[in-house]
């Protein structure tokens, strides 16, 4: 089966701090996908980092990395010295070998404060 | 930055009318999927389409969607009735298999569907 789970429904935290988002995920593909996407208020989805499951080299992109860890399925996402306008719904996705279907998490919706 | 383009943005139109939403990949791309988003489901798989073959839509409810690419240009998502409870955001994205390290698949804006 493959499923992705964010437990965090919703974080709240005030401008320059930094923040986790965590993504679980199931799969029995030994090759695979992993996405992290953001969809602002406007709606659209924007595409953040891909890693292939063969490579758990973490990734600072900026302000944001990603910690990739085989050994317990995750795939989190932390964002340094957040501002206002990362404030968004952040999606973690997992696309098997065959690329046959994102499976999405239900999202985390993220609020910077000022 | 090449984009994938999505029409309507809006679409409101009343129970058991037909709706034609379309998708324009982004030009070489070889995959392309069409999602529904909605508060209580989140993001579901209607359709996934590879070199413009049909490989699934098991997610579609047959009886009133179906999706095509008449070209690679193109790719068409149909209600036919609508009802109200396909309300959503309907998204199409597009993508290259097998891609490179940190390709990702490119979402368009979406069409915001709502049926009366």
């Amino acid at each position: 089966a493959q499923k992705v789970t964010q437990a965090q429904t919703e974080i709240s935290v005030v401008e320059k701090e930094d923040v986790t988002l965590d993504c679980v995920y199931e799969t029995r593909d030994t090759t695979y996908y992993l996405f992290w996407y953001k969809q602002p208020p406007s709606g659209e989805l924007v595409f953040l980092i891909r890693r292939n499951s063969f490579d758990e080299q973490n990734e600072i992109s900026g302000r944001y990395s990603w910690n990739f860890q085989k050994s317990t399925s995750s795939f989190n996402f932390t964002i340094t010295a957040s501002q206002v306008v990362d404030s968004a719904v952040y999606f973690c996705a997992l696309l098997p070998h065959n690329f046959n279907k994102f499976y999405f998490g239900s999202g985390t919706k993220l609020n910077v404060k000022p | 930055d090449a984009r994938v383009t999505q029409t309507p943005r809006h679409k409101v139109t009343e129970m058991g009318q037909e709706v034609t939403m379309r998708c324009q990949p982004i030009l070489g791309h070889n995959t392309v999927f069409w999602y529904r988003q909605t508060m209580m489901q989140g993001l579901e798989l209607l359709a996934y389409f590879r070199n413009r073959a049909p490989l699934d839509d098991s997610g579609m409810p047959k009886d009133r969607f179906s999706a095509e690419m008449p070209d690679a240009t193109l790719a068409t998502l149909k209600i036919q009735p609508s009802e109200p409870r396909d309300s959503a955001v309907y998204f199409c994205a597009s993508g290259l298999e097998p891609g490179d390290y940190n390709y990702g698949y490119t979402f368009g804006s979406g069409t915001r569907l709502t049926v009366v």
